[in-house]
């Protein structure tokens, strides 16, 4: 099965502590989407990424948070000095070209202490 | 700005309809999405539909639009014990086709 993988699946850190999530897209994909959930709400767009490219980061905030998809390996969400408001199910996608058809990885869900 | 809504819960019995409905604000929708949580798992694409069709139907499942009133519902017909979960309405448009919008997600409780 070639789903999208991430991982880890949960995560605690303590604040003031970083946080890194990993996502494997589906193969043959090379569209790279992070979505945040807070509890009870709908997902929030952060970052689009492709290979070595940040395409849209208008969903990030705009300190501590950053994203990559490196050449070879995962895209990776980095959240320096972590915050109880971090605190949520970060989620990645993957596409192809057309990116009508986003496929969701299980997520990883973050706690903060 | 941009807005999906939808009702959190929904009961039924195994075996009847469900439907799950959802409305949205942006009238640049260009498409429309279903996805399927299960607890503790992702999200899985159910379907999705063009903003200019009215109706789309795959087995179990029709989704119905209904672009004048801004307003999108999922029907599951037969319901079963493994169609409980969270049924989440999302949006593209003109601006951002892949910057889906999303609502806040349907709990779909099904009663024996």
């Amino acid at each position: 099965n070639a789903g999208v993988m991430q991982n880890p699946r949960h995560l605690v850190r303590r604040r003031g502590q970083e946080a890194r999530l990993r996502c494997s897209p589906m193969k043959g994909h090379s569209h790279v989407y992070w979505y945040r959930q807070l509890p009870e709400e709908g997902l929030k767009f952060m970052v689009y990424l492709q290979k070595e490219n940040i395409i849209d980061e208008s969903g990030m905030p705009k300190e501590r948070f950053s994203a990559e998809f490196p050449k070879e390996g995962p895209s990776i969400l980095r959240i320096q000095q972590v915050v109880r408001g971090d605190s949520a199910a970060y989620f990645c996608a993957s596409s192809g070209t057309s990116m009508l058809e986003q496929y969701f990885g299980p997520g990883t869900r973050l706690t903060v202490t | 700005g941009e807005d999906v809504e939808q009702s959190l819960f929904l009961s039924v019995r195994e075996g009847d309809s469900s439907v799950i409905n959802c409305t949205y604000t942006d009238s640049s929708s260009t498409y429309l999405y279903w996805y399927k949580q299960e607890p503790g798992a992702g999200l899985q694409l159910l379907t999705y539909i063009f903003s200019n069709m009215d109706m789309k139907q795959d087995q179990r499942l029709t989704v119905l639009l209904n672009k004048k009133d801004k307003h999108l519902s999922l029907r599951i017909a037969d319901t079963q014990t493994g169609d409980s979960a969270i049924y989440f309405c999302a949006e593209s448009t003109e601006d951002s086709n892949y910057q889906l919008i999303w609502g806040a997600g349907t709990k779909l409780i099904i009663k024996p």
